[in-house]
């Protein structure tokens, strides 16, 4: 089954509005990622954040944590055209050490200027 | 730039056709991966090396041969492949494969057609 998976599939925002993007998970985990992905291009790391955090800051970016509820969302506040990509979370697997990431089938972010 | 590059950028093979495809990190990282990413569907982990040893092996058809010369190169070697394996064949590197959770840095992909 699949691990990560964000909701909406698709959203569509003006210039300068937020956007807020959401990610359920099934197992328990030691950290969650978010990754962007401009149209067919590699995936950038965005931020990561552990399972003893809620909540987590980078500029324009806030990702919560919720482990009661195996969800994460992400907020992009202000948006810019140039945000406009795919973003995807990203998972491991607690009980394990390895690197080994379960990827969502993201949400695909358009800002409209 | 992330310090990942992989070369071709696009590739069009016939299903009988030999290529290769590499992938080459220059961040000192000792992980290095192979997925394939589908229209529609979430990015598939294909293969991972740690250190020049294949560690993980997603039950990838053996039409898919990876080769780990050295902790800098990676290269995903292609035969016969079928029309159902177009897509986009990305690498990514981490520093390391064991100690969890390393952020991922890819490449920019090989965009593959096979015809």
């Amino acid at each position: 089954s699949q691990q990560g998976e964000e909701d909406p599939q698709a959203l569509s925002i003006q210039e300068g509005e937020n956007a807020t993007m959401n990610c359920s998970y099934k197992t328990s985990i030691n950290n969650l990622q978010w990754y962007r992905q401009n149209s067919g291009r590699g995936l950038v790391h965005l931020i990561l954040i552990r399972s003893n955090e809620r909540e987590k800051h980078s500029g324009r970016l806030r990702v919560t944590l919720d482990t009661s509820k195996k969800s994460s969302s992400l907020l992009i506040t202000a948006s810019r055209a140039a945000d406009t990509a795919s973003y995807f979370c990203a998972t491991d697997a607690r009980g394990t050490s390895y690197g080994k990431l379960t990827f969502g089938q993201g949400t695909i972010l358009t800002v409209h200027p | 730039e992330t310090g990942v590059t992989q070369t071709p950028r696009h590739l069009v093979m016939g299903m009988t056709n030999k290529k290769s495809l590499k992938c080459e990190q220059h961040l000192g990282h000792n992980a290095m991966y192979w997925y394939k990413q589908s229209a529609k569907k979430p990015l598939e982990l294909m293969f991972v090396y740690s250190l020049e040893e294949r560690v993980e092996n997603n039950s990838v058809p053996s039409r898919f041969s990876p080769e780990c010369p050295n902790s800098s190169h990676l290269f995903l070697h292609l035969h016969t492949l079928q029309p159902e394996d177009s897509a986009l064949y990305l690498c990514a590197s981490s520093l390391s494969y064991y100690t969890g959770s390393d952020t991922q840095y890819f490449g920019p992909g090989t965009r593959l057609t096979v015809l």
